[in-house]
């Protein structure tokens, strides 16, 4: 079945560039997302993109995506503090029931 | 608006014990979730619900069983509760269709333990 991994810890200082980056198995992905998930709390969307599209920018956020080989990736710039985090990577087909969540990368930013 | 709604926050259980979860939400959406969080798994979805009236087995349903109340209304029922059970889980809604763009709205989320 499908799959989404993504490294599990990343840490940063601030004021620094965050990469966090997403690996995924199924090809035919029809959009993928970035979700974020503060302490205590449920998930929220960050941005998405849709399959097509290489690159998609909003503000502090840059999404990559590779298609060739599934590998998805999320840029912060100027990481702060309120940036830290659990940032979840997935995606769903044509078909938006099948929704498959990466296991979540923890994001630090030390001051 | 309220968004999503869960109740309850935390909730110890024996094992062998029975409870549901509660979920509502007030967009409108027809599309309603529960999924399951356990560390350095991700989310695993449970059931889901496309639409009023309809449910199907996500990735992990064993144990557990859902009724899609009425529109608003999504619950997630325990019947014998086992320490493999103890998460964190999350109840989320979308406008659902069937094609395309899926943005999930997600619930403050129920903390679980089964001793």
């Amino acid at each position: 079945g499908e799959d989404v991994e993504q490294s599990l810890f990343l840490s940063v200082r601030e004021g620094d560039s965050s990469v966090i980056n997403c690996t995924y198995t199924d090809s035919s992905s029809t959009y993928l997302y970035w979700y974020k998930q503060e302490p205590g709390a449920g998930l929220q969307l960050l941005t998405y993109i849709f399959s097509n599209m290489d690159m998609k920018q909003d503000q502090r956020l840059t999404v990559l995506l590779n298609k060739k080989d599934k590998h998805l990736s999320l840029r912060i710039a100027d990481t702060q503090t309120g940036d830290s985090a659990i940032y979840f990577c997935a995606e769903s087909g044509d078909y938006g029931q099948n929704f498959v969540f990466g296991p979540g990368t923890r994001l630090s930013v030390l001051p | 608006n309220a968004g999503v709604t869960q109740t309850p926050k935390f909730q110890v259980l024996k094992t062998g014990q029975s409870m549901t979860l509660q979920c509502a939400q007030d967009m409108n959406h027809n599309s309603m979730y529960w999924y399951r969080q356990d560390p350095g798994m991700g989310l695993r979805l449970i059931y889901y619900s496309a639409s009023e009236g309809t449910t199907d087995k996500g990735e992990v349903p064993n144990g557990y069983n859902v009724s899609r109340l009425n529109k608003r209304e999504f619950s997630l029922r325990l019947e014998s509760a086992a320490p493999s059970q103890t998460s964190v889980y999350f109840c989320a809604s979308s406008e659902g269709g069937w094609r395309g763009y899926n943005e999930q709205f997600f619930g403050p989320g129920t903390r679980l333990t089964v001793l």
